[in-house]
Parts: C-alpha cells; structure tokens; sequence
C-alpha cells in the first residue's frame, strides 16, 4: 500500500487564488512528522512546511498553512493568494517514528501546480 | 551555516560506464545522509541512507552502491550504469534528533546513453 497518495497529477490556480494540494498517509506510528516540499524546474527541492503528529496547531509558514486532519490522516496543502513563481511540482512526505534517529522521508508522487495570470 | 554541495550537476555517461557521484555538508558533525534518485515525472526513491561513518544502509537492491569514507562526505557509486540508471539523484542531510530539517542538495541529473 501506498504510504503518502498524492491523487492531483496537475492543478491550474489563478493568480492571487488560494489553492488546495491533497495528501494522505498511511502509518501504524503514533509518533511521525509531515513535511511538503516545493520542486521547481530548476529540480532543487525546498522545504516548505512540517507538521508532527502531536501538534496541535496547524503549521503555518507565511502563505502556506497545512490541513492536518489526523483521524483521516490527511496532509493538505493550502497555498493563499497564489503567485507566478509557485508554479512548480509539490511533493508531500513522511517521517516514520521518533525524530532520534535515521528516519527516511517517504515521497508521494506529486502535484504539478500551474499558476495562471 | 550549514551547507549541502552535490556534484556534478549534469552527466552524460555511457552504458557499461563506472559513476561516482559526490556529497559533501559543512556546518555540522554526525549527520544522516541520505541519497535519493528521481526517474522523470515521478516522485523521490530513497536508495541509501547514512548514520554514520561507513554505516551505509541500502533501501532498494540494484546497481548502485554508497559510501561514506568521512563523516560529512557521502558517495554513490556504480561499477558498470546500466541505461535505468537514468534520473536525476538528490542528496540530502538532516541533524540526528532533530524531527524536521532534511535539507537536500541541488541534484545530479544523469544520462545513461
């Protein structure tokens, strides 16, 4: 089975519209961390946002919030007020179990997120 | 800071080639080391991973190896590429205990031919 599902292969958003990316995981661990990661045609991989699975709050980092719906284990991406330069695949993730050790991020497939002007 | 260089950026290598990829981070002691590859369109598949010197774990049997002959240097090699051995290879670190913070590097796109 599939860890992390990322089920939009491409998305097309307006300029200065706010756009949903989905995510959901699949883990038996209490203790695991979610991450979104921005890939633009450059190929770089930047880290956008993180939310463990005890928090509270939902994360937020200046124009991107995350969704966290742990009873659903879903992961959504919320980017607000979209921009030209946010054209790019996003990639969700996952960390399996404590932060103590070498745990591998798990990659879903990915979005392809077009912004139009 | 801490830094993560990859290099080359770019390979064209023939079938049958030997490949030697490098990683190298600054600005920090002991971290986890990872390499993934990504085949075009697709998402991130982890290949190897590093919580130390010369403790090399491998996710997927294939082609490839890894090596990590110094604390923050890690190595992907092949002795003969093999034309799957095509897409572009990310190396990344994160800090031991930290729950967030992989950092990756710029990625080797490589070209079997």
């Amino acid at each position: 089975a599939q860890k992390i599902t990322q089920t939009q292969p491409g998305m097309f958003v307006q300029e200065k519209e706010a756009v949903t990316l989905d995510c959901t995981y699949d883990t038996s661990d209490q203790s695991y961390g979610l991450f979104w990661y921005k890939q633009p045609s450059s190929g770089e991989m930047i880290f956008l946002i993180y939310q463990g699975s005890y928090d509270e709050q939902n994360a937020t980092e200046g124009r991107y919030s995350l969704n966290f719906q742990k009873a659903r284990k879903s992961a959504n991406l919320v980017i607000s007020a979209s921009q030209l330069g946010d054209s790019a695949m996003y990639f969700c993730a996952m960390r399996e179990g404590s932060s103590g050790s070498a745990r591998q991020l798990t990659f879903g497939s990915g979005t392809q997120l077009t912004v139009l002007p | 800071s801490q830094t993560i260089h990859q290099w080359p950026a770019t390979l064209v290598q023939p079938v049958g080639s030997p490949l030697s990829l490098e990683c190298t981070v600054e600005g920090t002691s002991n971290p986890n080391l990872y390499w993934y590859r990504q085949a075009a369109g697709r998402g991130l598949q982890l290949l190897f991973y590093s919580i130390g010197i010369d403790q090399i774990s491998s996710e997927v049997p294939q082609n490839l190896s890894a090596s990590r002959p110094q604390d923050r240097q890690f190595i992907l090699s092949s002795k003969k590429l093999l034309l799957s051995d095509s897409g572009f290879y990310l190396c990344a670190w994160s800090a031991a205990g930290m729950s967030r913070g992989y950092t990756f590097g710029s990625g080797t796109r490589l070209t079997v031919v």
